[in-house]
């Protein structure tokens, strides 16, 4: 078992559907939690990044994490196609060496 | 410019040939990493360096190697490639010590035939 688990998509919903992405993990020692987003062609760039429990906005996207179930979301709302991207959630302890999900490939279509 | 630039961008080679996949940074940072992607697989570490005198194996070093020539250098090689090495590889920065974010170059495509 990964020590990082993220369902690969694709995930395909209409313009303006309210997405949910997530990650579970196994190793209760990890504090930090990132998610990125790559667009076709292109690194990854950092989208949101938490530490500890709770949620964090900024604009349309919201971070969650929950230690106690070892679960991440990532919410977008109003989606776009221009949100099309794969997203990979990376998380680390102490380290600062983050383990990345596999990515979910997102698609919006008009 | 790109503040982490990779070269080359699209290289395809022979089984057997010997790979360097090259890169530089304009961001200060102190840690360099190499990472593997395959579709479906996520990115995968291969080797990091946190300062120019320290190299550290990542999850699937076998069949790499690297040199950090400089702080602002890092350079990745395949002795001798072979067909499951083709891959999406990126290099990778950081300096953020509390929150580890990682700030990646646009990736050096490899095919080997």
């Amino acid at each position: 078992q990964k020590e990082v688990e993220q369902d690969p998509g694709p995930l395909s919903v209409p313009e303006g559907a309210i997405v949910s992405l997530n990650c579970t993990y196994s190793n209760s020692a990890f504090q930090y939690f990132m998610w990125y987003r790559q667009y076709s062609r292109k690194g990854p760039e950092l989208l949101m990044y938490t530490y500890s429990s709770g949620n964090k906005e900024d604009g349309r996207f919201t971070a969650q994490v929950d230690k106690s179930s070892k679960y991440i979301s990532l919410f977008i709302r109003d989606s776009q196609p221009s949100d099309s991207a794969t997203y990979l959630c990376a998380i680390h302890g102490g380290s600062y060496i983050p383990t990345f999900g596999r990515g979910t490939s997102l698609i919006v279509h008009p | 410019d790109a503040d982490v630039t990779q070269t080359p961008r699209n290289r395809i080679t022979k089984t057997g040939k010997r790979i360097m996949l090259e890169c530089s940074q304009t961001k200060g940072h102190d840690r360099m990493y190499w990472y593997r992607q395959d579709p479906g697989l996520g990115l995968q570490l291969i080797y990091y360096s946190f300062d120019v005198k320290d190299i550290n194996k990542g999850e699937i070093s076998d069949g790499y190697s690297v040199s950090r020539q400089a702080q602002a250098k890092f350079s990745l090689s395949l002795e001798s490639a072979i067909p499951n090495q083709t891959a999406l590889y990126f290099c990778a920065t950081s300096d953020h010590k509390y929150t580890g974010e990682l700030f990646f170059g646009e990736g050096s495509r490899l095919t080997v035939l």
